[in-house]
């Protein structure tokens, strides 16, 4: 079965540090992954995807996640941190065997200090 | 463009009363989904669409009822609720099921006393 793995319920950076923020996920077939970003109050929104090819993906507001396939991970990160980026966000997976059902993590909390 | 717009925003049943999660998307998606939001657990598929006229279960169906008669909407249903639905309720859509990202609505805050 599908699953995600977000260890960290929370991540505190300092404003204008490097930031990640972890996933890993299992699944039987090649997966398709995903990271979203929750504000308060709102739905999720789509950050950045890795579907194939270049393992380093890059995504919206300054955001790059990278695929490692042997560690079954795909950690989010962002060369500097700025506080408007301080929300909750998701990891997600699809895989053909799951029926492309997309499967969250708990979530894990940014918060970055100014 | 709206996008998906649910409502209502906000609801507070009794045990046992029903109600009617709408979702409306403008966007000619294919695929609907219906999650719910709990602290901790991040979003657990309730029902999903493939399409107008079908719908199928996900991780948590139990106590819910979905319909989608219509391409550009999606209903949820609680025919008699419990405590235990009280969450906040997210409507998605995707163009196709694998590659695509999912578009989300502001979700319905439910409580349920």
């Amino acid at each position: 079965a599908q699953s995600v793995a977000q260890p960290e319920d929370q991540v505190n950076v300092a404003e204008g540090n490097p930031l990640t923020v972890k996933c890993t996920y299992s699944v039987s077939g090649n997966p398709y992954l995903f990271w979203y970003v929750q504000y308060p109050n709102r739905g999720l929104q789509f950050l950045l995807k890795y579907i194939t090819g270049d393992n380093l993906v890059k995504g919206s507001y300054g955001f790059e996640a990278e695929f490692n396939k042997s560690q079954t991970s795909f950690h989010l990160k962002k060369p500097s941190a700025l506080v408007s980026d301080s929300a909750l966000y998701f990891c997600a997976v699809r895989d053909k065997a799951g029926g492309f059902k997309t499967i969250f993590g708990a979530g894990t909390r940014l918060f970055v200090k100014a | 463009n709206a996008g998906v717009t649910q409502t209502p925003k906000f609801r507070v049943l009794k045990t046992g009363q029903s109600m009617t999660l709408l979702c409306a998307q403008d966007m000619n998606h294919e695929y609907m989904y219906w999650y719910r939001q709990d602290p901790g657990m991040g979003l657990r598929l309730i029902h999903y669409s493939v399409g107008e006229g079908t719908t199928a279960k996900g991780e948590v169906p139990d106590g819910y009822n979905v319909s989608r008669l219509k391409k550009q909407n999606f209903l949820l249903g609680l025919e008699s609720a419990a405590p235990s639905q009280t969450s906040v309720y997210f409507c998605a859509s995707s163009y196709s099921r694998s590659t695509e990202k999912l578009h989300f609505g502001n979700g319905t805050r439910l409580t349920v006393t």
